[in-house]
């Protein structure tokens, strides 16, 4: 069975960084893409970032462009979300997802609450 | 990188059939054979009901449905359930590695 488990969320102030974590099992973990994709309160889904599976393609959206690196593990089939710069625009639950390919996903996590206030 | 557009609801009775549009744009949606649905329960993970416009993953009932014409894909679903109450968005590839998410359709079973 694929899981995906988020860790790393938390309340930061504006400005600041965190380092968000995906623990994956249950398949070849190197043989997959994986995404960042996030959802702010109340609010609808949106594409973060994904990576290849040699973590040497990376592609983000234009918000987070410079603020945000992609990066795994494939030791530790691990995914990360470095994300510095942090704003209030980029408090949202984060989830990680596993690309199915075609831009579908249909292995996620539970997601990490990441809220960025003073 | 701009969202799909999405209505912001839907409703239906029980039984009943209701379509939730999707609408992008030829550099999007209309590119690519790459529109999915997903399903959302309050405080849950998305579930993926459709991908590639209108392929459904196993476990996936026959009930929803997925098209496209043109710039605008769509989600169908039938004999509507309780339980179908959730949240549904649609994504498509963007081009240069994106990929777009629309709005959100928050479905009401009346």
């Amino acid at each position: 069975e694929v899981q995906l488990e988020e860790s790393g969320g938390g309340l930061v102030q504006p400005g600041g960084s965190l380092r968000l974590s995906c623990a994956a099992s249950g398949f070849t973990f190197n043989n997959f893409w994986l995404s960042w994709v996030r959802q702010a309160p109340g609010k609808g889904l949106e594409w973060v970032a994904n990576i290849n599976q040699d973590g040497r393609e990376k592609f983000y959206v234009d918000s987070v462009k410079g603020r945000f690196t992609i990066s795994r593990d494939n030791a530790k089939n691990s995914l990360f979300l470095q994300m510095s710069s942090l704003r209030a625009e980029d408090t949202a639950v984060y989830y990680c997802a596993r690309d199915s390919g075609s831009a579908s996903y249909y292995s996620w996590g539970r997601g990490t609450l990441v809220t960025v206030s003073s | 990188q701009s969202a799909l557009t999405q209505p912001p609801s839907a409703s239906g009775s029980p039984g009943q059939s209701v379509t939730i549009s999707c609408a992008g744009t030829s550099s999007d949606v209309g590119g690519y054979d790459s529109v999915s649905w997903y399903q959302q329960h309050p405080n849950k993970a998305p579930r993926l009901l459709i991908y590639e416009v209108y392929k459904r993953p196993s476990g996936v009932p026959a009930r929803f449905s997925g098209s496209k014409s043109g710039n605008t894909a769509s989600l169908t679903v039938s004999g509507l359930q309780a339980a179908d109450e959730a949240d549904y968005y649609c994504s498509s590839y963007g081009g240069n590695n994106n990929v777009l998410f629309g709005g959100g359709t928050k479905l009401t079973v009346l």
